[in-house]
């Protein structure tokens, strides 16, 4: 069975910066794309990043060059620092699963979210 | 950016008739060299993550009722419910995964009439 447990939530001052972890475990980890996708509260979703079995990341122009993603393969965790955030990044924050080809950003597996708020 | 637009924005059907629902990219999501529909469509229901139905736009993710089905090929798709069921209350969203960033439609609100 699939499991996706995203963590690192919480409330962070405008500027801020706070690390997502998603802990995942029933498939192998390394042989699939990974994204984050975003939703504030009542509204639509956002894609926000995305890294392949390769390594290969993609961020959303919203948070290019503030929002890194990564990978630890031995740990099987999908990360994302974010830094400078502002306050329209407050969202709850996904971690999802891709399809089996490796960069096949579609998401096949969601985790629970965690809420991320940007406010002083 | 790839740019997906949804309609209509909200839908009351009653149960036992087809609900359909629109998804239209602003360029296509057609990969000419295997000829694949780079196109996903997802339900959300209320406090919970979204939950994949369909990719490649017409294959059905494994559990999926067989009364949900997608079509469409380029810029233009379908999601059908044939038969409205209670549990289909929802809002369902598409998503294209053609090209970064993997932009996904505004929403579709799905309710019983």
């Amino acid at each position: 069975e699939v499991q996706m447990m995203e963590s690192g939530g919480g409330l962070v001052q405008p500027g801020g910066s706070l690390r997502l972890s998603c802990a995942v475990s029933g498939f192998t980890f390394s042989s699939y794309a990974m994204s984050w996708v975003r939703q504030t509260p009542g509204k639509g979703l956002e894609w926000v990043s995305g890294i392949s079995s390769g390594g290969s990341t993609y961020h959303a122009d919203s948070v290019k060059g503030r929002f890194t993603i990564s990978r630890d393969k031995s740990k099987n965790t999908l990360y994302l620092q974010m830094n400078n955030l502002r306050a329209e990044d407050t969202a709850v924050y996904y971690c999802a699963q891709g399809g089996r080809g490796g960069s096949d950003y579609f998401c096949s597996h969601w985790g629970q979210g965690t809420l991320v708020t940007v406010s002083s | 950016d790839i740019v997906m637009t949804q309609s209509p924005d909200s839908l009351a059907v009653s149960l036992g008739e087809r609900a359909t629902i629109n998804c239209k990219s602003s360029q296509s999501v057609l990969y000419s060299s295997n000829g694949k529909n780079y196109l996903a469509w997802y339900q959300q229901k209320p406090g919970q993550p979204p939950k994949l139905l369909i990719y490649w736009a017409s294959t059905r993710e494994s559990g999926v009722p067989d009364r949900i089905s997608g079509s469409g090929s380029g810029t233009d798709f379908t999601l059908t419910i044939s038969s409205l069921q209670a549990e289909d209350v929802a809002v369902y969203y598409c998503q294209q995964y053609y090209s970064s960033p993997y932009t996904f439609g505004q929403g579709t609100k799905l309710e019983i009439k």
